[in-house]
């Protein structure tokens, strides 16, 4: 079954250091990789996927189908970016519509 | 600017008692999930349907949970009895593209 794992619940950092938010997944298909962010009082919405290899707010993910990771980066981060970050998985074989969650990660960015 | 709606917005409910939660999903969208966010669980995955038929509720306590989609603007999630284990945030989301849409949630204690 798959399996999304995201081993730190909270994450402390300095504002304008580097930000790096873990994800690691299981899944025996190719699967879709997202990540979904949740900024205090707002809803839950889509940070960035990895097929679109984008980059969003200075946030990149990079899929590395070797150590099944899909860590989110930011070279320096911003007290804006203080927020629930979610890692999701989609199965290719439900037609990418059903997603995986991990437990998420709360970054708090240090003035 | 189309959004998922969700009713009421806050629940406090005692013991034993019938808990109903309804989500209006962007008009047009076909797949409408159900998720239940807890700070042990993370994002869990409820229920989901696609034009209105559900797919998989294998992630919802059948004894106590049900979910409906009476027409394609309402989806409905009800739990009856309602136990303090239940107490959480209920998402709806619908899909788009790839893209999950999320309505602003439903907080339910129960006490």
């Amino acid at each position: 079954a798959q399996r999304v794992t995201q081993p730190e619940k909270l994450l402390s950092v300095f504002k304008g250091a580097p930000v790096e938010l873990k994800c690691n997944y299981s899944y025996s298909g190719s699967p879709e990789l997202f990540w979904y962010v949740q900024y205090s009082r707002q809803r839950l919405q889509l940070l960035l996927r990895h097929i679109s290899r984008e980059s969003i707010k200075g946030f990149t993910a990079d899929l590395n189908k070797g150590e099944t990771s899909f860590h989110l980066k930011k070279p320096f981060a911003q007290e804006e970016d203080s927020a629930m970050y979610y890692c999701a998985l989609s199965e290719s074989n439900f037609g990418n519509e059903k997603l995986t969650f991990g437990t998420g990660t709360r970054l708090t960015i240090i003035p | 600017d189309a959004r998922v709606t969700q009713t009421p917005r806050h629940k406090v409910t005692e013991m034993g008692q019938e808990v109903t939660m309804r989500c209006q999903p962007i008009l047009g969208h076909n797949t409408v999930f159900w998720y239940r966010q807890t700070m042990m669980q993370g994002l869990e995955l409820l229920a989901y349907f696609r034009n209105r038929a559900p797919l998989d509720d294998s992630g919802m306590p059948k004894d106590r949970f049900s979910a409906e989609m009476p027409d394609a603007t309402l989806a409905t999630l009800k739990i009856q009895p309602s136990e303090p284990r239940d107490s959480a945030v209920y998402f709806c989301a619908s899909r788009e593209a790839n893209e999950q849409f999320f309505g602003p949630g439903t907080r339910l204690t129960v006490l």
